[in-house]
């Protein structure tokens, strides 16, 4: 069973802090993987995608890759009340289309 | 319009009803999916469709019936459902097949209520 896993949290962070999110994964075939945010009622949103090991910026949010541990991460810096949500890990391997495998999420609480 | 676009946003329906779920989308794209979202569950991949050929059915009962009639849209067929199949139910496109995949892009869902 090709599997995602995911502390379900809730992990509270205050406002302005930063918010780490970890996420680990059972196929070494695992090419690319994603982060999802979803707000309470709403559907996913892609927030960053990483493919290389090693670090990728974008705005407050920063993506790490480690192949060899198989392990995922997403920095959320000066976290802001409305980053409150379930932020969903999703690695996808290396076939013919974008078959996704994703965790059950992780719920984020900034307290102001 | 734009994204990707789900009719109805919500749905309850009885066990011996027969209902559809539409998606559309607007971006292009050459592949679409139907995920099935349960509480404190990941989501399960239900059915893919690339290039309007369905590529993947994960074990799905035969009381859900996709439809994928061009690129844009897909549907999903409901009859004689269970109350356990009650849940929110997401369309997906991305473009299969490019340089590099980019995840995703959903629908705002269907929250299914079987009675």
């Amino acid at each position: 069973q090709k599997e995602v896993e995911q502390n379900s949290g809730p992990l509270s962070v205050p406002e302005g802090a930063i918010a780490s999110l970890n996420c680990t994964y059972s196929d070494r075939g695992s090419q690319s993987f994603f982060w999802y945010r979803q707000y309470s009622g709403k559907s996913p949103e892609l927030i960053m995608f990483i493919y290389s090991n090693g670090d990728k910026e974008d705005g407050r949010f920063t993506a790490q890759l480690n192949k060899a541990s198989q392990y995922v991460s997403l920095l959320i810096r000066d976290s802001q009340p409305s980053d409150s949500a379930t932020y969903l890990c999703a690695a996808m391997n290396s076939g013919g289309y974008q078959k996704v495998t994703f965790g059950t999420g992780t719920k984020l609480q900034v307290i102001p | 319009e734009t994204g990707v676009t789900q009719t109805p946003r919500h749905l309850v329906m009885g066990m011996t009803n027969k209902k559809s779920l539409k998606c559309e989308q607007h971006l292009g794209h050459n592949a679409m999916y139907w995920y099935k979202q349960s509480a404190k569950k990941p989501l399960e991949l239900m059915f893919v469709y690339s290039l309007e050929e369905r590529v993947e059915n994960n074990s799905v009962p035969s009381r859900f019936s996709p439809e994928c009639p061009n690129s844009s849209h897909l549907f999903l067929h409901l009859h004689t459902l269970q109350p356990e199949d009650s849940a929110l139910y997401l369309c997906a496109s991305s473009q299969d097949k490019g340089p590099r995949p980019y995840g995703y892009t959903f629908g705002s869902g269907t929250r299914l209520t079987v009675v």
